[in-house]
């Protein structure tokens, strides 16, 4: 089966901190994805990685940063947190071609004070 | 991509199949069909796809209109962990593919 798992499953910060949320994936998958999820708002992709070094913006980027130096490791770093990133944080990954069948971690729930 | 239609809720008794449905009128014709699930503070679970004929899997059949306007997934005997929000998704296979989720419709699934 494939396993993808997320660093934390809750997490409290205070405004104005540096944040990393780790995501680590067991499928030697190729491409890697950062969603956050926001009740009425579904889910909205951040970034999005098909290599080791390579990223690409989502649909809401701003605030954002990511780093993929290992294939199976993808993070996401919140440079200054603000309360406004309060949210559910999901990572998933999938083949390279296949991309529509993602495997999803169980997600970090993110408060920022 | 494809904008994609589903009911906001339903429900069915413990056991029966459940057979959610999902309107793709625009859908062309190299997209795909895709249903996710997402149980309660779990992340998204991919259930099945589909291009133009039916599909079954352990999980779930999906089944597609001649005029792929239209699809419908069935879980032929519901269980209580059934239970959960479910997303269609229109989209064209691909490298680098990225997988837009919409509202979904939360099934309840009652004893």
């Amino acid at each position: 089966d494939v396993k993808v798992t997320q660093s934390s499953r809750y997490l409290v910060k205070r405004t104005g901190e540096k944040v990393f949320l780790e995501c680590v994936q067991d499928m030697d998958h190729e491409n890697m994805f950062w969603y956050r999820q926001d009740p009425g708002l579904g889910l909205r992709l951040i970034y999005f990685s098909y290599d080791v070094k390579m990223k690409e913006k989502g649909d809401i980027p701003e605030g954002y940063s990511v780093s993929r130096e290992k294939k199976e490791r993808f993070s996401l770093i919140l440079e200054s947190a603000s309360t406004n990133q309060t949210s559910m944080y999901l990572c998933a990954s999938s083949l390279l071609h296949g991309g529509e069948t993602q495997y999803f971690g169980p997600g970090t729930r993110l408060l920022v004070l | 991509d494809a904008k994609t239609t589903q009911p906001t809720s339903m429900d069915c008794a413990e056991g029966r199949a459940a057979n959610l449905p999902c309107n793709h009128s625009t859908i062309s014709g190299n997209e795909y069909v895709y249903w996710y699930r997402q149980i309660h503070s779990q992340g998204p679970q991919y259930i099945i796809h589909g291009l133009k004929n039916n599909e079954t899997n352990e999980m779930a059949s999906l089944i597609i209109t001649e005029d792929r306007k239209s699809s419908t997934l069935i879980l032929p005997h519901a269980t209580l962990r059934d239970t959960a929000v479910y997303y269609c998704i229109v989209r064209v296979s691909g490298a680098n593919s990225k997988l837009t989720f919409g509202k979904g419709i939360t099934l309840s699934v009652r004893p």
